[in-house]
């Protein structure tokens, strides 16, 4: 079954603003990524944190990790029409960490 | 850069046809992956594998099969292609000890199943 389940479906908001995305999931992991998907095309690594890790940041990404409540968020700040796209989170198992997961994903639409 | 190439785009086959997609790596990755994503269900795992000739069942491998003859290519087979098959096939690839490391994905295969 899908590991991880992202929030919301769908996002539209006005260039500027900021765009947060959450990501829950039900087992433990070793890790954790966000891709980013452009319309029919294929998925395209964002950033990954670590089970270990709370925050990371990447340019005008952040996100941050409780594993403490299985769930994951993208902060994608000072957003862009070109950030229009679907965004997923991915995780493992905690005893295999070969066996990726993909959520659902959030359907961003960034209006200019 | 790693280059994960899906041999063909768009597919148009008949329900019944016995169905190849084809997937290759240039990175020496040993985990491959196929995945089939449809709308509001995002991506599902076929099959997987993380090494030459081994295999592992995902979620959904029912009416699917596999082949890995060799370590740059991981090909996806439809025995007897059915309607409810029509879909988007991405396939990826990564290094052992995958979720510490980056997958990568081909551009997708637009199978229709008529």
């Amino acid at each position: 079954s899908q590991q991880g389940e992202e929030d919301p479906q769908a996002l539209s908001i006005q260039e500027g603003e900021n765009a947060t995305m959450n990501c829950s999931y039900k087992t433990s992991i070793n890790n954790l990524q966000w891709y980013r998907q452009n319309s029919g095309r294929g998925l395209v690594h964002l950033i990954l944190i670590r089970s270990n890790e709370r925050e990371k940041h990447s340019g005008r990404l952040r996100v941050t990790l409780d594993t403490s409540k299985k769930s994951s968020s993208l902060l994608i700040t000072a957003s862009r029409a070109a950030d229009t796209a679907s965004y997923f989170c991915a995780t493992d198992r905690k005893d295999n960490n070969n066996d990726m997961r993909f959520g659902a994903g959030t359907r961003l639409t960034v209006k200019p | 850069d790693v280059k994960v190439t899906q041999s063909s785009r768009y597919l148009v086959k008949r329900t019944g046809e016995k169905v190849f997609l084809e997937c290759v790596q240039d990175m020496d990755h040993e985990n491959m992956f196929w995945y089939r994503q449809d709308p509001g269900l995002g991506l599902r795992l076929i099959y997987f594998s993380y090494d030459v000739k081994m295999k592992e069942k995902g979620d959904i491998p029912e009416g699917y099969s596999v082949s890995r003859e060799k370590k740059e290519r991981f090909s996806l087979i439809l025995e007897s292609a059915s309607t409810n098959q029509t879909s988007m096939y991405l396939c990826a690839s990564s290094l052992l000890g995958g979720s510490g490391n980056t997958i990568y994905f081909g551009e997708g295969s637009w199978l229709t199943v008529v």
